[in-house]
């Protein structure tokens, strides 16, 4: 059974500095892994999606890697911003349940101005 | 624009009383979701349908319903049978053939729903 684990829970670094957010899964069988962003009482809005054949993908100031073969994904933020606040989640899809996707618990992020 | 909607954005429920929460999608998806949100807690899988007039229970489907007669709506009526309903509910959509595309998943804005 797919497990997906995020550490930290909670993060607060000070404006300006490049951090970086870790998403470990127990399934390496995976189709693609989505990292999204959620503000408070918000819904959630997709930053990067890596397809299972991919290694990483960039977004502006926004960088995602995939690791398969030891089941880490990494969301690199650069020059953080205080509009980075928010809850950063990974999710899964899987090779074969394609119709099911697995969500981590989220990393909070305040960035201090 | 193209999107996934909820409403409405907040719902107050007295106890006992059932109560549907809408989900509408212009994007064309074939595959909508519906997620139950926690504080602390990640998002938990309660309905998901692939194709109009077929659903399938996610994790949580105990108390919960769904329909899909349209490709772009699939509503989620809480019963009072769940026991736990207060909550932040999220609808998502995807193009999800198998093997094919990318699956990216769409979030609508989210319906909290509040049982007294």
């Amino acid at each position: 059974k797919q497990e997906v684990t995020q550490i930290p829970a909670a993060l607060s670094v000070p404006e300006g500095e490049n951090l970086v957010l870790n998403c470990s899964f127990t399934d390496s069988a995976i189709y693609n892994l989505q990292w999204f962003r959620q503000d408070p009482g918000k819904g959630l809005t997709s930053l990067l999606l890596i397809q299972s054949s991919q290694r990483e993908q960039t977004s502006g100031r926004l960088n995602a890697s995939l690791d398969k073969s030891s089941g880490r994904s990494t969301l690199y933020i650069a020059a953080s911003q205080p509009g980075d606040s928010a809850t950063y989640l990974c999710a899964l899809e899987g090779e074969t349940s394609y119709d099911k996707v697995i969500f981590g618990p989220g990393t909070s992020l305040s960035v201090i101005p | 624009d193209g999107g996934i909607t909820q409403s409405p954005k907040y719902l107050f429920r007295k106890e006992g009383q059932n109560v549907t929460l809408s989900c509408e999608q212009n994007l064309n998806h074939d595959a909508m979701y519906w997620y139950r949100q926690d504080p602390g807690q990640g998002l938990r899988l309660i309905y998901y349908s692939q194709i109009v007039n077929d659903f399938q229970k996610g994790d949580i489907a105990e108390g919960y319903s769904v329909s899909r007669e349209k490709k772009e709506s699939f509503p989620l009526t809480v019963t009072s049978a769940q026991k736990n309903p207060t909550a932040f509910y999220l609808c998502a959509s995807t193009q999800n053939k198998p093997n094919q595309g990318n699956h990216e998943q769409y979030f609508g804005p989210g319906t909290r729903l509040t049982v007294t």
